[in-house]
C-alpha cells in the first residue's frame, strides 16, 4: 500500500514550459486534491475531484489545469509557467469525512 | 467563508518546555478540526482530530480540545523533544465538505 505518490520530487522550468506533475494513489479514496505551499500561506487549494470525470476549481486555480479520467490518477497541468508559481506542490486523497493523506510533495522551481 | 487562525511562529523551546500553538476559526456548520505535522523535506501527516464540540484529539503526547465556545482548537504538549521538531498546521473541514481550510502553519524548533 504505497498511499499517495507523486512524481517528480523536484523541477525546474523555465518560464513559458509546460509540465505536468503526476499523482496517484491506491486507497480507492473519492476525493483528491492539489495544494500549494507558500512561505507563511499554510496549503492553499489548487484543484479539487469528488470522483473520475468530476474536477472543480479550490483557491487558486489560474495557471493550472486537472482532469480525473481514473479513482486512481489526478495530475495537475501547468501550461506556461511563471515564476510566481515557485512552490511546493502537495496531492492529497481522502474518503468523504475521513482523514486526509498527503504525498511527499513536488518542488518546483520556474526561473 | 471557513476560515483557520493560528498563532504565528517561529516558536524556540528548550527540550522538556511546554508547547502550546493557538489556533482558532471560522466556519458556517459543524466542522472537523484537525492538527496536521510536517517534519523537515517531508509531506504532511495528520496528528490528531476532533470532530464535534468538546472532543480531545490526542497523539504522540500531544493534545487539542475542540472549543465551540471561543472557536478554538489549541495544540499542546507536555513536553517537547527535539524530533519534534515541525511545522504544525491546524485545519477544518466543514460537514458534508470534502476541502481541508488551513491556517499558515507554525515553525517549532526545539532545542537539546
Amino acid at each position: 500500500n504505497a498511499g499517495v505518490t507523486q512524481t517528480p520530487k523536484f523541477q525546474v522550468l523555465k518560464t513559458g514550459q509546460s509540465m505536468t506533475l503526476q499523482c496517484a494513489q491506491d486507497m480507492n479514496h473519492e476525493y483528491m486534491s492539489w495544494y500549494r505551499q507558500d512561505p507563511g500561506m499554510g496549503l492553499r487549494l489548487i484543484h479539487y475531484s469528488v470522483g473520475a470525470g468530476i474536477t472543480d476549481q479550490g483557491e487558486v486555480p489560474n495557471g493550472y489545469n486537472v482532469s480525473r479520467s481514473t479513482t486512481e490518477d489526478f495530475p495537475l497541468r501547468l501550461l506556461s509557467a511563471a515564476p510566481s508559481q515557485t512552490s511546493v506542490y502537495f496531492c492529497a486523497s481522502r474518503e468523504r469525512r475521513g482523514t486526509q493523506y498527503f504525498g511527499p510533495g513536488t518542488r518546483l522551481t520556474v526561473t | 467563508g471557513d476560515s483557520v487562525t493560528q498563532m504565528e511562529g517561529p516558536v524556540t523551546l528548550s527540550e522538556e518546555a511546554f508547547l502550546t500553538i493557538n489556533c482558532t476559526y471560522t466556519a458556517t456548520g459543524y466542522p472537523s478540526l484537525f492538527w496536521y505535522v510536517q517534519y523537515p523535506g517531508e509531506g504532511l501527516q495528520l496528528l490528531l482530530k476532533a470532530t464535534k464540540a468538546d472532543d480531545k484529539g490526542s497523539n504522540k503526547g500531544f493534545e487539542a480540545t475542540y472549543r465551540k465556545e471561543t472557536t478554538s482548537f489549541h495544540l499542546e504538549k507536555g513536553s517537547v523533544q527535539v524530533s519534534d521538531s515541525a511545522v504544525y498546521f491546524c485545519a477544518l473541514s466543514d460537514y458534508g465538505d470534502y476541502k481541508l481550510s488551513f491556517g499558515a502553519g507554525t515553525t517549532v524548533t526545539v532545542r537539546a
